[in-house]
């Protein structure tokens, strides 16, 4: 597809249980951005990948929280041991090279038990 | 680090009415650019300012970007019922690899 996609588009899990979730940027996107958003919240920034340069890591709220982004493409963001506060719909964007407009993904719906 | 604030949160307004949002920035940006969030929905990219006092129109919408590039406006025109949703503003600062900064929104109600 042309856009940003995101998987799972929901989750549940229980207090203590690892997640993962996927990213698929736009193809060529040379920029890509993790964002958690609360209910009726702003767009709480996480991480920033910016082609082959070091991760721009200082939103991650601990070190529960990682990402990797593989070959320039897909990303994973994983949740070490999650609690209920990290419920949130967690959003994916990337950017071209050419506009640095932010395409954003339909997101992951994160419900914590 | 760098902060964009929108202030206020949340805004109601009657349909026809006129609205009028502002973005600032603790530093001075490259550029800045907007996006809608409609309920429900993802954020949706709308629009870039790059050049100092440049203005920009979106049928009914506005923006505008300031001369210093520290600041930013978005006016709607005539408020319709379809303009309900939260607007971020995002500002870029100057230097390579500098990361987009998102304001918290503003919350856009308006009454039929």
């Amino acid at each position: 597809g042309a856009g940003v996609s995101q998987s799972p588009s929901n989750k549940v899990t229980e207090k203590g249980k690892d997640v993962e979730l996927r990213c698929d940027p736009i193809s060529g996107h040379t920029a890509l951005y993790w964002y958690r958003q609360s209910l009726g919240q702003g767009l709480e920034f996480l991480i920033y990948f910016q082609g082959n340069s070091a991760p721009d890591k200082s939103g991650l709220p601990s070190d529960r929280f990682s990402a990797e982004r593989t070959g320039g493409s897909v990303s994973t963001l994983t949740i070490q041991r999650t609690q209920q506060e990290d419920s949130a719909v967690y959003l994916c964007a990337s950017e071209g090279r050419v506009s640095n407009e932010q395409f954003f993904g339909p997101g992951t719906r994160l419900t914590v038990l | 680090g760098q902060q964009v604030m929108q202030i206020p949160q949340y805004q109601h307004v009657q349909e026809g009415e006129d609205f009028t949002t502002y973005c600032n920035s603790s530093t001075t940006l490259s550029n800045i650019q907007w996006y809608k969030q409609r309920p429900g929905g993802h954020p949706v990219f709308l629009i870039q300012l790059v050049k100092s006092g440049e203005v920009k129109k979106q049928k009914r919408l506005t923006f505008q970007f300031g001369e210093a590039k520290k600041n930013s406006s978005l006016h709607i025109t005539a408020t319709q019922t379809t303009d309900v949703g939260t607007y971020f503003c995002a500002g870029e600062a100057a230097g390579a690899n500098s990361k987009l900064t998102f304001g918290k929104g503003i919350t856009l109600s308006v009454r039929p």
